[in-house]
């Protein structure tokens, strides 16, 4: 059973406007969530994080917000840029986990038009 | 700084042959990751060294798959004998040691088709 989701597995934005992400997740020990991003050909990169004891969390054009209640969060790029096309990964942490094991989505696939 | 580099990018095998994966770490790197992805699918973990020693092979599909890492350095992935299922891309990824901050570098993948 997947424990991260990404519902949508494309999104598709014009050049300057808002993208936003969504991933949900059903493991109430997850206790840390980031958000990789992927080009064609290469591995995933990271790119933002949040705790769960924080609800929001900001790096330049990347915004990413956790619900806890909902089990729920989202990564807000603001604006969006061509350079922003890639697929998108949710990941999570176990509290407890013995090592550094992340649980990913099944990745959302942004297309930034120009 | 070299990245996480593995090798081959691209196998392509029969079902029932052997093929084995190499994985070399950002130096200094303790810690160790193997993910795969399939299908276009989540990338899933597979296991983690700390060093030379597997800290967690939860992932670990079967006992076709065997990973080793000699001395803390480099990691192999060994998948004997191969079936169709074990088709996707086998990513690599590591992190030095210490405090949590959930970032792995991850290596570009090796694309292992079974035939």
């Amino acid at each position: 059973d997947q424990q991260v989701k990404q519902n949508s597995p494309s999104l598709s934005v014009q050049e300057g406007r808002i993208s936003i992400l969504n991933c949900d997740y059903t493991n109430s020990m997850f206790d840390y969530f980031l958000w990789y991003k992927k080009y064609p050909a290469e591995g995933p990169t990271f790119l933002i994080s949040i705790s769960s004891i924080k609800d929001k969390n900001e790096d330049g054009r990347f915004t990413v917000f956790l619900n806890k209640s909902a089990k729920h969060l989202s990564l807000h790029i603001v604006p969006s840029q061509p350079g922003d096309s890639a697929v998108y990964f949710c990941a999570a942490r176990s509290l407890g986990s013995a090592g550094n094991m992340l649980t990913f989505g099944g990745g959302t696939r942004l297309m930034v038009k120009p | 700084e070299a990245g996480v580099t593995q090798f081959p990018s691209h196998s392509v095998i029969e079902k029932g042959q052997t093929v084995t994966l190499r994985c070399d770490p950002i130096s200094g790197h303790d810690n160790l990751y193997w993910y795969r992805r399939v299908m276009g699918k989540e990338i899933k973990f597979l296991l983690h060294f700390v060093k030379e020693s597997k800290q967690d092979e939860s992932g670990m599909p079967n006992n076709r798959f065997l990973a080793e890492r000699t001395g803390g350095t480099y990691s192999t992935l060994k998948v004997q004998p191969a079936e169709l299922e074990d088709s996707g891309v086998y990513f690599c990824a590591s992190s030095p040691r210490g405090g949590f901050t959930g970032e792995l570098f991850f290596g570009e993948g090796s694309r292992l088709t079974v035939l």
